[in-house]
């Protein structure tokens, strides 16, 4: 079935620092592909998405392209700030509806 | 606009014993999810509704967890009896109904812990 793999955290960086997260999928036919960030004592918001190949979702300085050859999603962002601290997760939409399948998290923690 | 809203935030509760969890969509929003949140790990879907009626609950426990969402609007998600596996965030989310793969919003979640 389908599946995301994330890089193993947690990351932790120094404000200002680039920031690469790394995600890789598995699925059949197009899914379409997201990127949700959970901050402390809240539920996840839809940070950006792509839906089709070579698309490059985009959203507050963070950015992601749909690479279909190499089936990744990988966030980046130039300059990360302490408010950026939270957990990022991917996660893929299924062709045949609309369930998301979700990797396992990063906890990223940005210092000062 | 007003989000998606969860309550109670926290329960507490025994093993063995019973809990009920509402959910409240985004107005207008006919697909509804319920999703479990075990720590250290992505949401996995539980069940979909759309509308009044069940899309996907190929991962619901059935013997233990109910789900329904009679007017089709807001939704109730039932355990019973509760174990301690279940200890988890439950995230309800909502979407409107486009044919593809819409944006899922997410409520805040509420987080049973199971003694």
């Amino acid at each position: 079935g389908d599946s995301v793999t994330q890089m193993e955290g947690p990351v932790t960086l120094s404000e200002e620092a680039f920031l690469t997260i790394n995600c890789t999928y598995t699925a059949t036919g197009y899914p379409s592909l997201f990127w949700y960030v959970q901050y402390p004592g809240e539920g996840l918001q839809l940070l950006l998405k792509a839906t089709k190949a070579d698309d490059k979702g985009s959203n507050k300085g963070f950015e992601a392209t749909y690479r279909k050859e190499t089936t990744s999603f990988h966030l980046e962002k130039g300059s990360v700030q302490v408010s950026d601290s939270a957990v990022y997760f991917c996660a893929l939409g299924e062709t045949s509806g609309s369930r998301l399948t979700f990797g396992e998290g990063t906890q990223l923690t940005v210092n000062p | 606009e007003a989000g998606v809203a969860q309550s109670p935030r926290y329960k507490i509760i025994e093993k063995r014993q019973s809990v009920a969890f509402w959910c409240n969509p985004i107005s207008g929003h006919a697909t509804l999810y319920w999703y479990q949140q075990i720590l250290g790990q992505g949401p996995k879907l539980l069940i979909q509704f759309q509308n009044n009626g069940v899309v996907d609950d190929s991962q619901l426990p059935k013997d233990r967890f109910s789900a329904e969402r009679l007017k089709g609007v807001d939704s109730t998600l039932k355990i019973q009896p509760a174990k301690l596996e279940d200890s988890a965030v439950y995230l309800c989310a909502s979407s409107l109904w486009t044919g593809g793969t819409d944006t899922q919003y997410f409520g805040p979640g509420t987080r049973l812990t199971v003694l």
